[in-house]
């Protein structure tokens, strides 16, 4: 089983829906990160979690520290939102590997 | 700064043949990691450095797989008698200590292996 599991793994919406996607963790961590990934590999870091709440413009992510879950909503989705979503851990001090564990994503497409 | 650069882009080589990918972070992130990511697969952790020193290695880290940061700024990730197994995108990131602040990735090496 991995260690962080994401939901759903492929999403089709259309232009304007909310978007939740999810993930869940099975290990302590001192961060979770929301990741972006294009095609073509580019992968850019959307916010690092270790409570409560963070928005940026349309995009908000939220952990629960004690349910070991975090959730990343769109608001107002745009075709240019089509990407992967990564959920990445950064366990906790002395838990193990000081690298990131990666979800598998979840293949977001936005339909105009 | 424009972030971190990795090269090349893409590689092609023949099984057998060694391949050397290189990292250049952010300037000022003293932590840099190198991670492998397969098709449909989220990114698996390789090697990180702190400064010139390697601190941690992934057991994916095979004997043909070694890794350096001789100054502690630019990275070089080197694969010896390459497997078509191998054939991935190789991702650099870096960050600043203590808390992975400003946690930035290059856009990848593609390499395959045939």
């Amino acid at each position: 089983k991995n260690e962080v599991e994401q939901s759903p793994q492929n999403l089709t919406a259309q232009e304007g829906e909310f978007i939740t996607i999810n993930c869940s963790y099975s290990v302590g961590i001192s961060a979770l990160h929301w990741l972006q990934q294009h095609p073509g590999g580019g992968i850019v870091s959307l916010f690092m979690l270790s409570s409560g709440k963070k928005k940026h413009g349309r995009l908000i992510a939220t952990i629960n520290i004690q349910e070991k879950h975090s959730s990343l909503h769109i608001t107002a989705s745009h075709p240019r939102d089509s990407a992967v979503y990564i959920c990445a851990v950064r366990s906790s001090p002395g838990g193990g590997a000081d690298g990131l564990t990666f979800g598998k994503g979840t293949h977001l497409i936005i339909q105009p | 700064d424009t972030g971190v650069s990795q090269n090349p882009r893409h590689k092609i080589t023949k099984r057998g043949q060694n391949v050397t990918f290189r990292c250049d972070p952010i300037s000022e992130h003293n932590r840099l990691y190198w991670y492998r990511q397969t098709l449909g697969q989220g990114p698996e952790f390789l090697t990180y450095f702190q400064n010139e020193a390697q601190l941690e290695k992934s057991r994916l880290l095979s004997d043909r797989f070694s890794a350096e940061r001789p100054k502690g700024s630019f990275s070089t990730l080197e694969i010896q008698r390459t497997e078509q197994g191998d054939s991935a995108m190789y991702l650099c990131a870096s960050s600043m200590t203590p808390r992975g602040y400003g946690y930035t990735f290059g856009s990848g090496t593609r390499l395959t292996v045939v």
